[in-house]
């Protein structure tokens, strides 16, 4: 139990364009996702938590308007990156929390290369 | 002060030894404390949850908690090369947040 999904796995793009990167829970329904971005040899960084059918709450310094998040069913969110750059390259991992419990279960990541 | 703090550098350890790996956070008034194992282009996988202190014990993991010190350690007994890896320590914040540590690199040798 307590899966999560991420699509795509690896996406290069260039610059100026926008991604968009999907997170579902197998399994249960989310009542919770969160946005990491991981650089190399640096831990997790969290990016925004996300609360179904509600706007996301973003971490100090990460802008809104450049990662659009969407979370529209239970087991569904989004991470848009809107006209990505060399900078936005990183490693995306998305975690899902259930209800009662306080454990995220993480999705297998999305590599974004911006070329 | 850093809200999760893992400040050794990469151990090694011979295979079937005792790998320890300690983790001290910042907010004396954390309650649920996580230890993650994160293979090197994967994303982190639970491997214990601890929320009282002293000792919880999994397998072959052993997590301990002490609060009065702020400090969560992990202990890894019969070290295998399976569990080289990044291990994470992290910390719940408010909203269900998690704050982590940039994490301790384990390295088995068979």
């Amino acid at each position: 139990g307590a899966v999560v999904s991420q699509h795509p796995s690896r996406v290069i793009c260039k610059s100026g364009t926008s991604v968009k990167i999907e997170c579902r829970s197998l399994d249960f329904q989310a009542t919770t996702m969160f946005w990491y971005r991981q650089f190399p040899k640096q831990s997790l960084m969290l990016m925004a938590t996300s609360n179904e059918g509600s706007k996301a709450t973003y971490e100090q310094g990460v802008e809104k308007d450049k990662f659009l998040i969407n979370h529209a069913s239970l087991t569904l969110s989004t991470l848009t990156v809107t006209s990505a750059h060399p900078e936005d390259s990183s490693f995306y991992i998305c975690s899902a929390r259930s209800g009662p419990t306080d454990t995220q279960y993480f999705g297998p990541g999305t590599r974004l290369t911006v070329l | 002060q850093k809200e999760v703090e893992q400040n050794s550098g990469p151990l090694s350890v011979p295979e079937g030894a005792i790998a320890s790996l300690n983790c001290t956070y910042s907010d004396r008034g954390s309650q649920s404390f996580f230890w993650y194992r994160q293979y090197s282009g994967k994303s982190p996988e639970l491997i214990m949850s601890i929320y009282s202190n002293g000792d919880k014990e999994d397998g072959r993991f052993t997590a301990q908690l002490n609060k009065a010190s702020q400090y969560v350690s992990l202990l890894i007994r019969d070290s295998q090369p399976s569990d080289s890896a990044t291990y994470l320590c992290a910390v719940r914040k408010g909203n269900n947040r998690l704050a982590f540590g940039k994490g301790n690199q384990v390295v088995v040798i068979p």
